[in-house]
This record gives C-alpha cells, sequence and structure tokens, in this order.
C-alpha cells in the first residue's frame, strides 16, 4: 500500500542546532516534493518544493534534499530558532497530468528549546 | 493580497445535520482543493475544483460533495454528519493546481455532537 512516513511525531532539540527531519515514502512515484510548516490552530504554509531531478534545494536556513532512490527527503532548518516550533509536513506531488494531487505526510512536530 | 479565507472559522452541529463550509481563494487562483484534518489521520485530500468542474476526488463518501462558483469561490457541504466528521477543514488554492504549492487558509473547526 502506499505510505508517507516522517521521522517520530516529535522532536525536540537545542536552540542553534540543526534539526533534520525524514520523510520515506513507499509505492509512489512522485515528481515533486513539497515541504510545509504549520502552526496550531492555522493552514499549512508553503516552505520548499522540490523536483524529481533535483538532488538538493535551498532557502535562507533550509535545506531540503529528495533522494528517489532511497525513496526519502531530508529537510533540515541550520541555526534553530524557538520561533521554528511548528509541524513540519511533507507532501508529494502524485497523479497524472490535472488528476495530480497533492498528498501528506502525518508531520513532525519540532521543538526548538532556548 | 487578501489570503484564503475561509468562513465560518468554528462551528458546532448535531448528528444527523448536514453543513456547508465557504472558501474565497486568493484572486486569481481557479484551483481551489479541499482537506480534513483529523489527530489520528493527518490532512486527508477530500477534493479539487477547477473552473467550476471537479477535477479530482479523494476517497471520502458522497456524503462529502463540493462546488466552485465562476469568480473561483468554493463550498463545500457535508450532509447527514457522523460524530467522526468532527475535524479541521482547509481549503487551499493555487493558480493551475497540479505540482504548484498551495495557499492554505485558516481552516473551518467543525464539532459534531
Amino acid at each position: 500500500s502506499q505510505k508517507i512516513e516522517q521521522n517520530s511525531e516529535a522532536l525536540n532539540i537545542q536552540e542553534g542546532k540543526t534539526a533534520t527531519l525524514t520523510c520515506n515514502y513507499t509505492n509512489y512515484s512522485p515528481a515533486y516534493l513539497q515541504w510545509y510548516r504549520q502552526d496550531p490552530g492555522r493552514g499549512p504554509v508553503f516552505l520548499l518544493l522540490i523536483r524529481e531531478n533535483e538532488k538538493e534545494k535551498r532557502k535562507e536556513r533550509l535545506k531540503v534534499t529528495f533522494d528517489t532512490t532511497l525513496k526519502q527527503s531530508l529537510f533540515h532548518i541550520t541555526a534553530s530558532q524557538p520561533a521554528d516550533s511548528a509541524t513540519y509536513l511533507c507532501a508529494l506531488v502524485t497523479g497524472p497530468g490535472s488528476a495530480r494531487q497533492l498528498t501528506f505526510g502525518s508531520g513532525t512536530q519540532l521543538t526548538v528549546l532556548p | 493580497k487578501a489570503g484564503v479565507t475561509q468562513t465560518p472559522r468554528y462551528l458546532i452541529k448535531t448528528r444527523g445535520q448536514q453543513v456547508t463550509l465557504s472558501c474565497s481563494p486568493i484572486s486569481g487562483h481557479r484551483s481551489v482543493s479541499w482537506y480534513q484534518q483529523t489527530p489520528g489521520q493527518g490532512l486527508q485530500f477530500l477534493f479539487e475544483y477547477f473552473s467550476e468542474t471537479q477535477r479530482n476526488k479523494g476517497n471520502f463518501p458522497g456524503r462529502f460533495s463540493g462546488r466552485q462558483f465562476s469568480n473561483s469561490r468554493s463550498e463545500m457541504n457535508v450532509s447527514t454528519l457522523e460524530l467522526g466528521d468532527s475535524a479541521l477543514y482547509l481549503c487551499a488554492s493555487s493558480l493551475e493546481g497540479g505540482n504548484e504549492k498551495l495557499f492554505f487558509g485558516s481552516g473551518t473547526q467543525l464539532s459534531v455532537l
């Protein structure tokens, strides 16, 4: 069956360290993969998109890798801050043409401790 | 530019009733998608509308339906509510859909008693 798994429901790290979140998928062949951030009581906010032929994408303190052989994406936040505390969701873009849709993982709740 | 607006923000209904939720996408966005979010199941795709047509549908029963108007505003309806329908319902818009990033509203928190 198709599955998207994100590492451990909760991740606590110390301020200033690098947070690494994992997204593994099975029985999907995504053309794109996206990462979102969600704060309590709010809708997800788009962070980064990476295509299947891209190995790495960066945006400020954020870095995403995409390994289609391992069927895995890693999401890194460097020099983490308490304001980075939130739930992070990975989403796969699957399906053909106009039937493409985003399928989300269950999320990882990140807490950055001061 | 205004973001995605969902109304109402909170809603309390009883079993057997029906409910209509509203979503106004970002101006110029023609694709509107709906998701259900619960603590146990996470974000589940309901359906997507593009230019007033349902283009994609998730695995939800027929009690869940939607529509899109010519101004791209969208509504979703849930009939014969069940306790398990209690969830945060999120609407998201994008220019054309597909692989594009989504812009989400803050959602409607539905509680079914």
